[in-house]
C-alpha cells in the first residue's frame, strides 16, 4: 500500500536526552514536512523540506533537527535543547502545489 | 503574521442535522485543505480546495478566494462525523512550504 509510516506511535524521553522520530514514504513525493500539535491546538510547521540534501525552518524549529538524505525518508530528533517536547508529531508529504498527506503520528512523552 | 481562523471553535448538534464550518484567511493561499481528525489522532483529507466548489458525498466544499473564505458543509450528520475539522492554508508561491492551520472547531454528533 502507499503512504506514509511514522514510528515509533508512542515515544518516551528522559530528560537530557535526543530521541528520533522516523517518517518514511512510499508515493514518490517530493516534498515533506513535519507538524507538532499540542492539546487542543491546531498543528504548526517545524521543519519542511522540498528536495533530498535541502530542508528549512518552520515557525517553531528551535529545539529540533532533520536530515533529508533519501527521497523516502525524512527523520525529526527532538534535542535536549526542546523544553518542551511533549506533543503529538506529525509527518506529512505532497508534490508541489498538491495536497499534503498525513501520517499517523507519533506521541512523544517526558519521563 | 499570517492567519487562519475557524469557526465556530465547539459545535454540537443531533444525528440527521446539518453543519456550516468557516475558515477565514488573512492572505491570498496557493493551497487550502480540510481535513478531519478522529479521536486516534490520525488527519484525514477531506478536500483539496484552493477555490470553487467541491462535493463528495454527505460533505461539500466552498473557497471564496476573492473574499479569503472557505466554507465547509456537512450534510445528515451521523455520529461518525464526530471530530475535530481543521482548515489549513500555504501561502507560498512555491506550493511545497507548509500549511498554517487553524484551531480547529470541535464536533459532536450526539445519537
Amino acid at each position: 500500500d502507499g503512504g506514509i509510516t511514522q514510528s515509533p506511535k508512542y515515544l518516551f524521553r528522559k530528560e537530557g536526552q535526543n530521541v528520533t522520530l522516523s517518517c518514511e514514504q512510499n508515493l514518490n513525493h517530493d516534498a515533506m514536512y513535519w507538524y507538532r500539535q499540542d492539546p487542543g491546538q491546531g498543528l504548526r510547521l517545524i521543519y519542511y523540506s522540498q528536495i533530498v540534501n535541502d530542508f528549512q525552518k518552520g515557525d517553531i524549529a528551535e529545539g529540533y533537527s532533520v536530515s533529508r538524505e533519501k527521497k523516502e525518508s525524512f527523520p525529526l530528533t527532538v534535542t535536549s535543547a526542546q523544553k518542551n517536547p511533549t506533543a503529538f508529531y506529525l509527518c506529512a508529504s505532497s508534490f508541489r502545489n498538491q495536497p499534503q498527506h498525513f501520517g499517523d503520528g507519533t506521541r512523544l512523552s517526558i519521563l | 503574521g499570517i492567519q487562519v481562523e475557524q469557526s465556530p471553535p465547539d459545535l454540537i448538534l443531533q444525528e440527521g442535522a446539518n453543519s456550516t464550518l468557516r475558515c477565514n484567511f488573512s492572505d491570498s493561499v496557493n493551497n487550502l485543505q480540510w481535513f478531519h481528525q478522529n479521536p486516534w489522532g490520525q488527519l484525514i483529507n477531506l478536500f483539496y480546495i484552493p477555490s470553487g466548489t467541491k462535493q463528495n458525498g454527505r460533505l461539500s466544499a466552498t473557497t471564496v478566494a476573492t473574499e479569503r473564505y472557505s466554507l465547509l458543509y456537512i450534510s445528515s450528520s451521523q455520529t461518525t462525523d464526530s471530530g475535530v475539522y481543521f482548515c489549513a492554508a500555504d501561502y507560498s508561491g512555491g506550493g511545497a512550504d507548509g500549511l498554517t492551520f487553524g484551531k480547529g472547531t470541535h464536533l459532536i454528533i450526539q445519537p
